[in-house]
């Protein structure tokens, strides 16, 4: 059973153009929801994280979107770069001392010049 | 940021071999690291959940006897492909969790190749 889903699989976007990443979780008791992101042959490296008790977080041209009623949440990368060309997986869990994160399928995105 | 220094970053093995692989919280505590295995263009799959003086967690269909699991200090884990063979070839990626803030954090990832 998958329990966070997302998509789309890939993605292609336009150099400045806005690439969005979204994803669903069926635990309710989920409570910290990171975004990593991968290039090719290295480990995933954490982008930006929320917690459910705010509805947005940005971080630079990284944005993420959180609606707790849908339990979904989304990765808004603004004025996408070709140096954003990377794979993104979104992951959900429950945080503190049992925190065991659960992925995504990802998402490679591809952004042209 | 937290750094987890994983080693070694590729390595070519004989079939029949045993391998390790090491990962290290450079600049937190981490009482719980977490192994696993990944596919080309897929996502990661857990393999088991290593806990710093206890035994390690295995995921269901996960083999205990051939991927080793220890976790002898709070900055230190290592994995043992035991008996290695091509089937397990494989990228292989560590992940610690800070004891301070409960964020997961991952190594740079181990390409494993099987002949």
């Amino acid at each position: 059973q998958q329990q966070v889903k997302q998509s789309p699989q890939s993605l292609i976007v336009q150099k400045g153009g806005i690439s969005i990443i979204n994803c669903a979780y069926e635990n309710t008791a989920f409570d910290y929801f990171p975004w990593y992101q991968q290039f090719p042959g290295k480990g995933p490296a954490l982008l930006i994280a929320i917690r459910p008790d705010v509805s947005e977080k940005k971080e630079g041209r990284f944005t993420i979107s959180f609606n707790k009623s849908a339990k979904q949440f989304s990765l808004h990368i603004m004025d996408s770069q070709p140096g954003d060309s990377a794979t993104y997986f979104c992951a959900a869990g429950r945080s503190g001392g049992s925190y065991i994160p659960t992925f995504g399928r990802g998402t490679s995105l591809i952004v042209h010049p | 940021g937290a750094v987890v220094s994983q080693h070694p970053s590729r390595v070519i093995c004989k079939s029949g071999t045993s391998v390790k692989i090491e990962c290290r919280s450079l600049d937190f505590q981490a009482t719980t690291m977490f192994w696993y295995r990944q596919f080309p263009k897929q996502s990661l799959m857990l393999m088991a959940t290593s806990n710093e003086g206890s035994k390690a967690t295995y995921e269901q269909g996960v083999e205990k006897d051939k991927f080793l699991i220890n976790h002898a200090s709070l900055t230190l884990s290592t994995l043992t492909v035991t008996s290695a063979h091509p089937e397990d070839s494989s990228f292989y990626i560590c992940s610690a969790r800070d004891i301070g803030t409960g964020k997961a954090f991952f190594g740079q990832g181990t390409r494993l190749t099987v002949v």
